[in-house]
């Protein structure tokens, strides 16, 4: 059985500061790995995804993850945060070959929280 | 182009009465998921629809959920005898059914059990 583990419930920052959002994860299987995010009063979506590959992968706004296999990680970091980026992060495991990316399995969420 | 819909948006009911959870995926999306997501608990896993069938319910928490989907697009989950622990934001995303593409969510419908 998969399982995602987020250490940290929240996380306070002030803006400009670098932020690391952690995520570990449990498989006996190969995996896909996300991190979605939900924005005050929106639906969840996606923010990065890893399939293959490159084992780092950037989003548009200039979040970034780098899947580690051996620490079975998948930490989420950027360097300058800006109060827009204040939200829940959810990492998120599926099983390669499960389908339509499997059922995707979810930590508990990270809420950040970004001060000016 | 329109995104999922969920309906109704908050829902109060009474313990021991019924409720219907209404999602209306992205036109063409084939697979669809419903989530429960209870506070401090993250997103659990419910049921998982590709076209009108259930691949996997493992994640239904007990025979008083259910969920169906009709025509291959909307579907509907329902709680029956609700009890206050069923109080969460129920969650329902769809998509094409391709490995590469993500998952789009509803905002969800907040249901309080009182």
């Amino acid at each position: 059985a998969q399982s995602v583990t987020q250490l940290d419930s929240q996380v306070p920052v002030f803006e400009e500061a670098p932020v690391e959002l952690r995520c570990n994860y449990s498989s006996s299987v190969s995996v896909y790995l996300f991190w979605y995010v939900q924005y005050p009063n929106q639906g969840l979506q996606l923010l990065l995804k890893y399939l293959s590959g490159s084992t780092l992968v950037e989003s548009i706004n200039g979040f970034e993850a780098e899947f580690n296999k051996s620490q079975t990680s998948f930490h989420l970091r950027k360097p300058s945060v800006h109060i827009s980026d204040t939200a829940e992060y959810f990492c998120a495991v599926s099983e390669k070959g499960g389908g339509s990316q499997g059922n995707l399995i979810f930590g508990k969420g990270t809420k950040l929280s970004v001060k000016p | 182009g329109a995104g999922v819909s969920q309906s109704p948006s908050n829902k109060v009911t009474e313990k021991g009465k019924d409720v219907e959870l209404r999602c209306d995926p992205i036109s063409g999306h084939t697979a669809l998921y419903w989530y429960r997501q209870s506070l401090g608990q993250g997103l659990e896993f419910l049921i998982y629809f590709q076209g009108n069938s259930a691949p996997d319910k493992s994640g239904l928490p007990s025979d008083r959920f259910s969920a169906e989907r009709t025509g291959g697009s909307v579907s509907t989950l329902t709680i029956q005898r609700t009890q206050q622990e069923d109080s969460a934001v129920y969650l329902c995303a769809s998509t094409p059914g391709t490995v590469n593409s993500p998952l789009h969510f509803g905002n969800g419908t907040r249901l309080t059990v009182t």
